[in-house]
């Protein structure tokens, strides 16, 4: 069974640039969530969708942080413009709908300078 | 904010010894997990304890859960250099809140 695909695996961009991440989740699962990880910290959700819908997304900071899900499979997260605090990891994961088992992706490493 | 805070910060064992790492919590959780992350393999979930439960095995891990005193623990026997990671508790009530993590280095 393939696993969360993120592309890409590393970014680096300056501060005001913007960036764009995608996650592709594993085939069938329903719920996909993105997850910020600030180096030293656990990961802090963002956004959970269920199929194209959003259930939760109070900890996106919504005034430069957007995502999407069309079709309720493939998923892209937008940053802009960025700021120097964005650095961090962005994780991508996928379950079957409950908030049960969670299977992430490799992640993207963005470094904003 | 994260709820889940794990103690120790860092712990660093030899082989063959047994790794205990610590989580508490705040508020009320349906179920309570644990995960692992390396450098090679990301994110991996490892176990998953429901509120109901008291304790649970998998393999060389074992985890208890006290929800009255709103803790877990994690045990890892006879721990291999592989283990090396850190560990995150990570509690469930409709989404998945994860503490700072435990780092464990386990030298040969």
């Amino acid at each position: 069974e393939a696993g969360v695909a993120q592309s890409p695996r590393y970014k680096i961009i300056e501060k005001r640039q913007s960036v764009a991440f995608w996650c592709n989740p594993i085939s069938g699962h329903a719920t996909l969530y993105w997850y910020q990880q600030i180096l030293g910290q656990g990961p802090k959700l963002l956004i959970q969708f269920q199929n194209n819908g959003v259930v939760d997304d109070s900890q996106l900071p919504k005034d430069r942080f957007s995502a999407e899900r069309l079709k309720g499979v493939d998923s892209t997260l937008k940053i802009q413009p960025a700021k120097l605090e964005d650095s961090a990891v962005y994780l991508c994961a996928s379950s079957s709908g409950l908030p049960d088992e969670q299977y992430f992706g490799p992640g993207t490493r963005l470094t904003v300078t | 904010s994260q709820q889940g805070e794990e103690d120790p910060q860092a712990l660093s064992i030899q082989e063959g010894e047994n790794a205990t790492m610590n989580c508490s919590y705040k508020t009320s959780i349906n179920n309570l997990q644990w995960y692992r992350q390396n450098s090679g393999r990301g994110l991996v979930h490892l176990i998953l304890i429901r509120s109901n439960e008291r304790e649970k095995h998998s393999g060389r891990l074992r985890v208890t859960l006290d929800t009255s005193k709103k803790s877990s623990s994690l045990l890892i026997t006879a721990s291999r250099a592989a283990d090396t990671a850190s560990y995150f508790c990570a509690t469930v009530y409709s989404t998945l809140t994860f503490g700072k993590g435990t780092m464990l280095l386990v030298s040969p």
